[in-house]
C-alpha cells in the first residue's frame, strides 16, 4: 500500500490567499484526521472523519479553516483567508477506527504538507 | 479538555545506555495509549497499549501501561544514534491527544 498520501508537500503562500491541502487514506480505513504541528503547541488534531462524516471539528482554530471529505479516498483541508499564524506542518492520518482489535485503531500518518504563509 | 503530559521534554545520552521516557495522560473514555517515533518527518507507529501490564517490546524498544496510575513508559535498551527522534505519546478516545513530545539525542 502506497501509505497516506498528501499534497503539495510544501506551500508558500501570501497573506490573505486561499490554501487546499489534501489527502489521500489509506484504502479501507474508515477514519481520517487532520491534525497541525508547530513548535509551541505540537501536534493538535484539528477534525477527524468517520466514514466522510466529520465527527469533532472542535480542534479547528476558527472559522477561516475547513475540511471536507466527498469520498471515502479524499479529503480537503481550506484556509481561507490564510494568516501568517497558520503556518506549521499540517498532517493527515488515517486509521481502521474501531472495528475488530483494537490494533486496528492505530492510526498512520502522511508525510505532511509544511505551510509557510507570508 | 484531555491532556497528556511527557517527561522529560529533552534527553541527552551516548551510545549504548538505556533510556526510560515518561507519559501521562488525562483521557475522557480512553481507550488505549499510542507511541510514535517523529525524525524529520511524519510521525510512525511504534506500540499500541490497551491492557494494564501487558509488556509490548519490539527489538530494543518496550512498553507497558498503567490504567490505574494513568501513565506509560517507553524504555530504550542499547541506544544507537539511529534512535535519535521526538518520541511522542498520545492517548486515545477515537480521536488522539498528544503530548509535546520527547527529544531524544543518542551522541556516538
Amino acid at each position: 500500500d502506497a501509505g497516506v498520501i498528501q499534497s503539495p508537500r510544501h506551500e508558500v503562500t501570501e497573506m490573505g490567499q486561499e490554501v487546499t491541502l489534501r489527502c489521500k487514506p489509506i484504502s479501507g480505513h474508515d477514519y481520517l484526521f487532520w491534525y497541525r504541528q508547530t513548535m509551541m503547541r505540537g501536534l493538535e488534531l484539528l477534525i477527524y472523519f468517520n466514514n466522510n462524516v466529520p465527527i469533532d471539528d472542535s480542534g479547528m482554530p476558527e472559522d477561516r479553516f475547513s475540511a471536507k471529505m466527498p469520498n471515502a479516498s479524499f479529503s480537503t483541508l481550506k484556509i481561507q483567508p490564510s494568516e501568517p499564524r497558520d503556518s506549521a506542518v499540517y498532517f493527515c492520518a488515517s486509521s481502521f477506527g474501531t472495528s475488530g482489535s483494537g490494533d486496528q485503531e492505530t492510526q498512520y500518518f502522511g508525510p505532511g504538507t509544511r505551510l509557510l504563509v507570508l | 479538555e484531555d491532556k497528556v503530559v511527557q517527561s522529560p521534554l529533552s534527553l541527552v545520552v551516548h551510545e549504548g545506555d538505556t533510556v526510560t521516557l515518561n507519559c501521562s495522560y488525562e483521557v475522557t473514555n480512553f481507550r488505549s495509549l499510542l507511541w510514535y517515533k517523529q525524525e524529520k518527518k511524519a510521525p510512525t507507529f511504534l506500540f499500541m497499549l490497551t491492557s494494564s501490564g501487558i509488556e509490548k517490546k519490539s527489538g530494543r524498544l518496550s512498553s507497558i501501561l498503567d490504567k490505574k496510575e494513568l501513565f506509560s513508559i517507553l524504555n530504550i535498551t542499547a541506544t544507537q544514534t539511529g534512535d535519535s527522534a521526538v518520541y511522542l505519546c498520545g492517548g486515545s478516545n477515537y480521536k488522539l491527544t498528544f503530548g509535546k513530545g520527547t527529544l531524544l539525542t543518542v551522541n556516538p
